[in-house]
């Protein structure tokens, strides 16, 4: 069965420090991975997205992944967090043809000052 | 600016009653998503529709009608067969690439 695992649901990181983030997936297909944040009563937004190619994608806000097809990871990273970062992302998995994605269940971020 | 608009953004039902959510994007996109989102549950399918006047059940249909008349609009109604409605719901749109925007969302409480 398709999955995604997000295996932290909360992460507490002071600011300035490094952060990395958990996503494990089980999918048939070769997958298209996203990574989304979503701030409290708000919508979802897309950090970033690997379809193919390098392993190391980068996205919006200082963030990047890297997909690991042989540990079926793909991890978001940030070398320095901001106050302004405290929010929850979720990972999700797709596929060429799918007709939607599946999300995994979030992690909360929280940031000490 | 193209985007999803959801609207209301919170939404009191009284129990027994019929309330439905609005969907509109401006950005041509063929297929849009409804999603129920609880705390801890993360995001749960409720309908999608790939293109106009048609539509697929998601994970947790039960108690929830929608309709794709336009492209454009996407309404789902929550109807009173949901026995558990208050949650935030979010509506989104896609490219063909799995690429999702969504909307800002709607609160919905049962009073």
């Amino acid at each position: 069965a398709q999955s995604v695992t997000q295996p932290d649901i909360h992460i507490t990181v002071s600011e300035g420090a490094s952060l990395e983030l958990r996503c494990n997936y089980s999918y048939g297909a070769t997958p298209y991975l996203f990574w989304y944040v979503q701030s409290p009563g708000q919508g979802l937004q897309l950090l970033l997205k690997y379809f193919s190619g390098d392993t190391l994608v980068q996205g919006i806000k200082g963030f990047e992944a890297e997909f690991k097809r042989s540990q079926s990871s793909f991890n978001l990273r940030k070398p320095s967090v901001h106050w302004s970062d405290a929010a929850e992302y979720f990972c999700a998995v797709g596929a060429k043809g799918d007709d939607k994605i599946i999300f995994g269940k979030g992690t909360r971020l929280h940031i000490l000052p | 600016d193209g985007g999803i608009t959801q609207s209301p953004k919170y939404l009191f039902r009284k129990e027994g009653q019929n309330v439905t959510l609005s969907c509109e994007q401006n950005l041509n996109h063929d297929a849009m998503y409804w999603y129920r989102q609880d705390p801890g549950q993360g995001l749960r399918l409720i309908y999608y529709s790939q293109i106009v006047n048609d539509f697929q059940k998601g994970d947790i249909a039960e108690g929830y009608s929608v309709s794709r008349e336009k492209k454009e609009s996407f309404p789902l109604t929550v109807t009173s067969a949901q026995k558990n409605p208050t949650a935030f719901y979010l509506c989104a749109s896609s490219t063909g690439w799995n690429v999702y925007t969504f909307g800002s969302g709607t609160r919905l409480t049962v009073v």
